[in-house]
């Protein structure tokens, strides 16, 4: 089983809906991160969680919410979803306890919104 | 604003060829600077992570170097395979932003049989 796991793999849906993206690890991490990868830009980081407790918005957190259900899962959902959503969405996590430590990638989440 | 830059933004080579991605960033201030390799319709996988007190570092076929002044980074890959072929990502964790990485947009490198 992969270290972290992405639900869904793909999503169609139309604009307005709501829609939730899950995370779980089994790596133990206390350090959990959402992304998005446009064609040309990279990723970007949507919001990050360094423990259950904390919730962070990264560079581009407008039109999305998260929730750090326990240690091993991190959802982030499209309150009303909008086409420039449109993207690919990876989870991501790292140890804990200061920097230098890799982050390790789920498989994405290729969503699209019509 | 942090930046990471990568160039080229595409690369074909033949079997065999030694080869050089290049990274830059805007500011020397940084914890780290990583590697990624992202295969089509899969994750990021962490090749290798420098951290800002060293110049280099080496798996395999592999080795990236780190100039903090100058703002670079190179990742060398002697003897390229078709096996290679892939979205190579440069990662920058930068000591103003916090313990967050700033990406690349990537170098999609194709390793011609």
């Amino acid at each position: 089983d992969a270290d972290v796991t992405q639900t869904p793999r793909n999503r169609i849906t139309k604009t307005g809906k709501r829609i939730m993206l899950e995370c779980s690890q089994t790596k133990g991490h206390d350090r959990m991160y959402w992304y998005r990868q446009d064609p040309g830009l990279g990723l970007r980081l949507i919001y990050y969680s360094f423990d259950v407790k904390d919730i962070n918005k990264g560079e581009i957190s407008d039109g999305y919410s998260v929730s750090r259900q326990a240690q091993a899962k991190f959802s982030l959902s499209l309150e009303s979803a909008i086409p420039n959503q449109t993207a690919l969405y990876f989870c991501a996590t790292s140890k804990g306890g200061g920097g230098n430590q890799p982050q390790h990638f789920g498989d994405g989440t290729r969503l699209s919104i019509l | 604003k942090q930046e990471v830059t990568q160039i080229p933004a595409a690369l074909s080579v033949p079997e065999g060829e030694n080869l050089v991605l290049n990274c830059s960033f805007t500011d020397s201030a940084i914890y780290n600077l990583q590697w990624f390799r992202q295969d089509p319709g899969k994750g990021l996988t962490s090749l290798l992570l420098i951290q800002s007190s060293q110049r280099e570092q080496t798996s395999g076929r592999l080795n990236a170097s780190l100039d903090k002044s100058s703002g670079r980074s190179t990742l060398y890959i002697a003897a390229s395979q078709p096996g290679d072929s892939a979205t190579y990502l440069c990662a920058v964790e930068f000591m103003e932003y916090g313990n967050k990485l700033v990406f690349g947009a990537g170098t999609i490198l194709r390793v011609k049989s």
